[in-house]
């Protein structure tokens, strides 16, 4: 069955950096669009960004573009989002998701952004 | 862009009765392909959200067929027949255009047992 992983979030300073992962089991990768949703605490869902199933295409929400860097390594099964200058209001939870439907999740990493 | 507006943002239900969400657009949703991208998911309380619908009235494997989907243009519903315990949580329609790939969620739509 489709397993999508997060890893990669935690504890950082306005400022910082941090690189989530997301590892992908149960289909076939190379196939997909991925993206990253992410929530803030008691808010509703954002799209920070995509990739398409080659790399060729990327798209980034206002918010964070000029900051993240989504990326994938497709022999590896796995999705990637740098995350430079963070700032507070970068604190969520962020979740891969796969296709441009969403049709499955990861449980999520939280990302806390807080001196 | 896009926006979409739910209502009501707050359902309480008592269980087994009905439940109706509504998801309207400011746009037409019907893409150049002739389908229209309209989503729901649910996400319960600390987990993440699991899609339901798509397409507007497709549910997806193992949703309940108390779950129904519907609508068109820029007027969308999601019904619950007989709410159950497991329903609670928050509701979301999403919808997606498809090139390029743009995605737009509604505010969420939070259901609890009266």
């Amino acid at each position: 069955q489709v397993q999508l992983v997060e890893s990669g979030g935690g504890l950082v300073k306005p400022g910082g950096s941090l690189r989530l992962s997301c590892a992908a089991s149960g289909f076939t990768f190379s196939d997909y669009y991925m993206s990253w949703i992410r929530q803030a605490p008691g808010k509703g869902l954002e799209c920070v960004s995509y990739i398409s199933n080659s790399s060729v295409y990327t798209h980034y929400a206002d918010s964070v573009k000029g900051r993240f860097t989504i990326s994938r390594d497709n022999p590896k099964n796995s999705l990637f989002l740098q995350m430079n200058s963070l700032r507070a209001e970068d604190t969520a939870v962020y979740y891969c998701a796969r296709d441009g439907s969403l049709d499955s999740w990861g449980q999520g990493t939280l990302v806390t952004v807080s001196s | 862009d896009v926006v979409l507006t739910q209502s009501p943002l707050s359902l309480p239900v008592t269980l087994g009765q009905p439940a109706s969400i509504s998801c309207r657009s400011s746009q037409s949703l019907v893409y150049s392909d002739g389908d229209t991208y309209l989503n729901w998911f649910h996400q319960r309380p600390g987990q993440s959200p699991r899609r339901l619908i798509y397409k507007v009235s497709t549910r997806d494997s193992g949703v309940p067929d108390r779950f129904s989907g519907s609508g068109s243009g820029t007027d969308f519903t999601l019904k619950i027949s007989r709410v159950e315990a497991e329903d609670v949580g928050v509701y979301y329609c999403m919808q997606t255009t498809r090139w390029p790939l743009m995605y737009t969620f509604g505010q969420g739509t939070k259901l609890e047992i009266k």
